[in-house]
């Protein structure tokens, strides 16, 4: 079964409108919940974390993630898009089901237009 | 506080030929770990090295192999290259435990022809 499944490889946006990139994981344990971003020909950054605290987290430019239990998913949103949020973004799981290493999601191309 | 670097940034081997990649950790992490992404796709999991030991290893053949020196620096070599090797090697390291984030450098691309 897929550990974690971003479920769109391309979102599309215009400049100041809202931001939602879905991710959904599967793991009989809790998990720590991470999004990472890669822009072109960079290593991954890291947007924001997840590690059993506030279901609500808040990451670096703007962006937040919110823990859904029941849903077992892990959204990524940001009020407003501005262009150098082009890149592609990672969803990522780690938990003891997966021998705590980090499981990547195959991530989704956010464009962002003027 | 320096971060994670790679070497080299760009490489082109042949088929059956071996390669060896090194990454230099963030000041203070003692964990570092690899990851391969292929064109398209997410970064898998090769292995993970703690101290100088391996301590987790992804679904890769043993012509994987790597190596974590006392100064925490790693090396990731491939043995008899092949074509699907061709990708994005992202070394990250952190300061162990669950909870650490890992902190990536920008990969060494290998082309196999």
């Amino acid at each position: 079964a897929q550990s974690v499944t971003q479920l769109d490889s391309h979102v599309s946006v215009s400049e100041g409108t809202p931001v939602l990139l879905r991710c959904n994981y599967s793991s009989s344990y809790s998990p720590s919940l991470f999004w990472y971003v890669q822009h072109p020909n960079k290593g991954l950054q890291l947007l924001l974390k997840y590690t059993s605290a506030a279901t609500l987290v808040k990451g670096i430019n703007g962006f937040e993630a919110e823990f859904k239990k029941s849903e077992t998913s892990f959204h990524l949103t940001k009020p407003s898009a501005h262009m150098s949020d082009a890149a592609e973004y990672f969803c990522v799981v780690r938990t003891l089901e997966y021998g705590n290493k980090l499981v990547f999601g195959a991530g989704t191309i956010l464009r962002v237009k003027s | 506080e320096t971060g994670v670097t790679q070497s080299p940034t760009h490489l082109i081997k042949t088929r059956g030929q071996q390669v060896t990649l090194r990454c230099s950790s963030q000041s203070g992490h003692n964990t570092v770990s690899w990851y391969q992404q292929a064109l398209g796709q997410g970064p898998q999991f090769i292995f993970q090295y703690y101290r100088e030991e391996e301590n987790g290893r992804g679904n890769f053949p043993p012509r994987f192999s790597g190596l974590q020196f006392p100064n925490y620096s790693s090396e990731l070599n491939v043995n008899a290259l092949e074509l699907d090797d061709s990708a994005l090697y992202l070394c990250a390291s952190s300061l162990g435990g669950s909870n650490s984030p890992l902190h990536f450098g920008n990969g060494t691309r290998l082309t196999v022809t």
